[in-house]
């Protein structure tokens, strides 16, 4: 079975404008979750899709954002970048919502 | 508190000796445990679930889980120079709604296994 994909891997994007992360989950599995790791807050959950439904929020602010597609395929888009943005965004999924989450390769997000 | 607190790293231990990793988590209700290896510039990679309390043993790895003392731990017995990695610890918070497809991470413990 093939794994999580994640595009783009490497995003270099400057203050003030947007972007699109997009997710592919593993085949059979309908819950994706959204994860930004940084080096000083580590890992921090975003929000979670299932059924093309937001289940689940995180504590980040409105510029992040996401939907879910019927193929369960998700994408997430963060708009007005800050630099503190700059992090690695991670999907996982899961076969159902609270089971095993297996990530994806992630995508690095740079702000200049 | 932190809702998960792993033990402070980094943990540097011989090759073949056991590595011991160890979690603490706030939320009483918890249900769901897991350890998750990666690897510098890798993404997290799921090396163990556990649900219930006692021990659960994949290979070299084993996960202790103790709900009264909100604790879990990993370890890895046999410790080879490819074990090197930082290890998380992470959480699914409740069996509610709001908990869903949500897991919380420790920091994560650096481990270094040396020849």
């Amino acid at each position: 079975k093939a794994g999580v994909t994640q595009t783009p891997r490497y995003l270099i994007k400057t203050r003030g404008q947007q972007v699109t992360l997009s997710c592919s989950p593993i085949s059979g599995h309908r819950s994706v979750s959204w994860y930004q790791q940084t080096p000083g807050q580590g890992l921090q959950f975003l929000f979670e899709y299932f059924s093309e439904t937001q289940r689940n929020k995180g504590n980040f602010p409105g510029r992040f954002s996401g939907r879910q597609f019927s193929n369960s395929r998700s994408e997430m888009n963060v708009s007005t970048l800050e630099l503190g943005d700059s992090a690695l965004y991670l999907c996982a999924s899961s076969f159902v919502r609270d089971n095993e989450q297996f990530f994806g390769p992630g995508t690095r997000l740079t702000v200049l | 508190q932190k809702e998960v607190e792993q033990n402070s790293g980094p943990l540097s231990v011989p090759e073949g000796a056991i590595a011991s990793l160890n979690c603490t988590y706030s939320d009483r209700g918890s249900q769901s445990f897991f350890w998750y290896r990666q690897y510098s510039g890798k993404s997290p990679e799921l090396i163990m679930s556990i649900y219930s309390n006692g021990d659960k043993e994949d290979g070299r790895f084993t996960a202790q889980l103790n709900k009264a003392s909100q604790y879990v731990s990993l370890l890895i017995r046999d410790s080879q120079p490819s074990d090197s990695a930082t290890y998380l610890c992470a959480v699914n918070p409740n069996a509610g709604g709001t908990s869903y497809g949500k897991l919380t991470f420790g920091q994560g413990t650096i481990l270094t296994v040396h020849p």
